[in-house]
């Protein structure tokens, strides 16, 4: 069994659209949660990060952490064209460096 | 501010020969990372440096592997004698001390084909 599973997609929506992105976890020892942006042929880039479980906003992006169904989300509201890339969750047991544990990722497209 | 750089971006060399890539991580950066994406999988974790000291290298597949970090600086990982299984993305990751994870920044990566 993977550590975390992700929706691969693809999806596409409409922009403006309200997007849900999702993972699935098993180890019930991760405390810190981030979401990862990959465009075509560049590295990851950190869009946002949450300790423990709850709710974290920042501009159209909000993550929620729910620790009992070991269940992650990123939502994206007013989806954007540039919002198309593909998004990575990524999870750790800590924050003293210790290796992430990746999803799939799930490539995301945003019609205009 | 420069950020994580990596050399080369794409490398195409025949099974068992040799290759080096290499990462120049954002200044100040105690925390140095890689990774590896083999097609269809998900990122990988390979090793990780705290300064030039290996921290954990749980993820390194064999003995083909071979990672350095010279005087806390850039980072080589060099693969000798490269299979056909070992081509990939290679991802850099850096991140300041006591800041682990959370704000580790990736490089471009390096796109590794062994025909």
């Amino acid at each position: 069994q993977k550590e975390v599973e992700q929706d691969p997609g693809p999806l596409s929506v409409p922009e403006g659209a309200i997007v849900s992105l999702n993972c699935t976890y098993s180890n019930s020892a991760f405390q810190y949660f981030m979401w990862y942006r990959q465009y075509s042929r560049k590295g990851p880039e950190l869009l946002m990060y949450t300790y423990s479980s709850g709710n974290k906003e920042d501009g159209r992006f909000t993550a929620q952490v729910d620790k009992s169904s070991k269940y992650i989300s990123l939502f994206i509201r007013d989806s954007q064209p540039s919002d198309s890339a593909t998004y990575l969750c990524a999870m750790s047991f800590s924050n003293t460096g210790n290796q992430f544990y990746f999803g799939t990722g799930t490539s995301l497209t945003v019609i205009p | 501010e420069a950020g994580v750089t990596q050399f080369p971006s794409h490398s195409v060399i025949e099974k068992g020969q040799t290759v080096t890539l290499r990462c120049d991580p954002i200044s100040g950066h105690d925390n140095l990372y890689w990774y590896r994406r083999v097609m269809g999988k998900e990122i990988k974790f390979l090793l990780h440096f705290v300064k030039e000291s290996k921290q954990d290298e749980s993820g390194m597949p064999n003995n083909r592997f071979l990672a350095e970090r010279t005087g806390g600086t850039y980072s080589t990982l060099k693969v000798q004698p490269a299979e056909l299984e070992d081509s990939g993305v290679y991802f850099c990751a850096s991140s300041p001390w006591l800041k682990g994870d959370t704000e580790a920044f990736f490089g471009q990566g390096t796109r590794l084909t062994v025909v």
